[in-house]
């Protein structure tokens, strides 16, 4: 299974874009860029994922690098609410998910 | 739509006890996982179930702990006899193969909090 690297955490102001950085250099061709965020006392949420095009939703844009080897995703007005660990995540046809350590963001009044 | 349930909300054992969760993942969906998580840690996938059958258990320790998916719906981890450093949140999780936008999407639970004395 391809491995990610994200910062441990990253503090945004409530109101700006919140750019968060996920390296995945090991990534396969099939691999799958998932998101998901976890709000303290939550389980997981899905944000957005990607193969190879970015992609936009109600939630988030994700930006993925033309090589693949990483991508960001972009809350592009984060408020209070987004406060949350940000998980990003490579998976094949198996949905085998492996969680790493997250990015902690935390949006400041 | 349902959610993913679980229960019990919270449990609080001795060491050497036993416990046991349950999951009703939403219907229709062909796989479950059971993760735990630490405090302070991302989920660590102890079990993949595809319907009644195991993708993946290589992190489930397996001298204590048990997971079954009977009839490929619901699913009991069970573990026996509980260790002190078992203490976590139990997080059940369901998604369906099934082609679309949102395919693989993983539904949790609010998870069982374990706490062992």
């Amino acid at each position: 299974d391809a491995k990610t690297t994200q910062p441990p955490s990253m503090d945004c102001a409530e109101g700006r874009a919140a750019n968060l950085p996920c390296n995945h250099s090991t990534i396969s061709g099939n691999e799958y860029v998932y998101w998901y965020r976890q709000i303290h006392s939550q389980g997981p949420q899905y944000i957005i994922h990607g193969l190879k095009n970015n992609e936009t939703n109600e939630m988030a844009s994700l930006i993925i690098t033309e090589d693949r080897k990483s991508s960001t995703l972009i809350l592009p007005h984060a408020t209070l609410r987004d406060t949350a660990v940000y998980y990003c995540i490579v998976i094949a046809g198996t949905y085998k998910y492996i969680f790493g350590t997250g990015t902690r963001l935390k949006v400041l009044a | 739509e349902a959610g993913v349930a679980q229960s019990p909300r919270y449990k609080i054992i001795e060491k050497r006890q036993s416990v046991a969760f349950w999951c009703n993942p939403i219907s229709g969906h062909a796989t479950l996982y059971w993760y735990q998580q630490i405090l302070g840690q991302g989920p660590k996938l102890l079990i993949q179930f595809q319907n009644n059958g195991v993708v993946d258990d290589s992190q489930l320790p397996k001298d204590r702990f048990s997971a079954e998916r009977l009839k490929g719906v619901d699913s009991t981890l069970k573990i026996q006899p509980a260790k002190l450093e078992d203490s976590a949140v139990y997080l059940c999780a369901s998604s369906s193969q099934d082609r679309g936008w949102r395919t693989g999407e993983l539904f949790f639970g609010e998870g069982s909090r374990l706490t062992v004395l």
